[in-house]
């Protein structure tokens, strides 16, 4: 289960305001994702980055920001314009030239 | 875009039966397919992957098969177990040096295995 990890394992956020989660692997994968999930639903890709100071933005990326300024981290910052923020929050990374992504545990964020 | 319908969203079995999982995408470029298993509160692992140049693939318990034509796979779980219990995704994407590797998921399937 090592190689990535996500920080805080839970975050609670009152409305209004702007929360960073943390995501840091230490596996030497140049591409990193952030997924969110919500209940009864599949895995909804917010960004994604292939490459250091480089990102994109995924299906839902509306209210979300990232920055890629180091190989091994990829924090996801969930701000106000985020109209319903409270889910699962799942980071991850694949190796390039490689098919399969690692997931991070995830951080669940609740909005009060 | 992309687009990854899977079925049946709930499955309960018994213990030792089979169990199958189908899911069905729209982008024939598609070229990957891996199916996720995760339990309560945990994160996403990978159990199988196949690649569009294989039509099946078996690992144990489980299995995988596509069908390019009609652009649909399927997930194969053979003498269940109680630990098979968890939700099952597949996904779909396009992998290659040009490409960006994101996955598409299936909405997901609740699995339950009765003892």
């Amino acid at each position: 289960d090592g190689g990535i990890t996500q920080s805080p394992k839970y975050l609670f956020r009152k409305e209004g305001q702007n929360v960073t989660l943390s995501c840091e692997q230490n596996l030497n994968h140049d591409a990193m994702y952030w997924y969110r999930q919500d209940p009864g639903q599949g895995l909804r890709l917010i960004y994604y980055s292939q490459i250091v100071n480089d990102f994109q933005k995924g299906d839902i990326a509306e209210g979300y920001s990232v920055s890629r300024e180091k190989k091994e981290s990829f924090p996801l910052t969930v701000t106000s314009a985020q109209k319903n923020p409270t889910a699962f929050y799942l980071c991850a990374s694949k190796e390039g030239g490689v098919n399969e992504q690692f997931f991070g545990p995830g951080t669940r964020l609740t909005v009060l | 875009g992309e687009n990854v319908e899977q079925h049946p969203s709930t499955l309960s079995v018994q213990e030792g039966d089979s169990a199958v999982i189908k899911c069905t995408y729209s982008d024939s470029a598609s070229n990957y397919f891996p199916w996720y298993k995760q339990e309560l509160g945990k994160r996403p692992q990978l159990i199988i992957d196949i690649r569009s140049n294989v039509g099946e693939k078996k690992d144990q318990r489980i299995a995988v098969t596509l069908n390019k034509t009609a652009k649909h796979f399927s997930l194969h779980i053979t003498e269940t177990q109680p630990e098979d219990s968890a939700v099952y995704f597949c996904a779909a994407s396009m992998q290659g040096s040009s490409n960006t590797g994101k996955l598409i998921f299936g909405q997901g399937t609740t699995l339950q295995v009765k003892p």
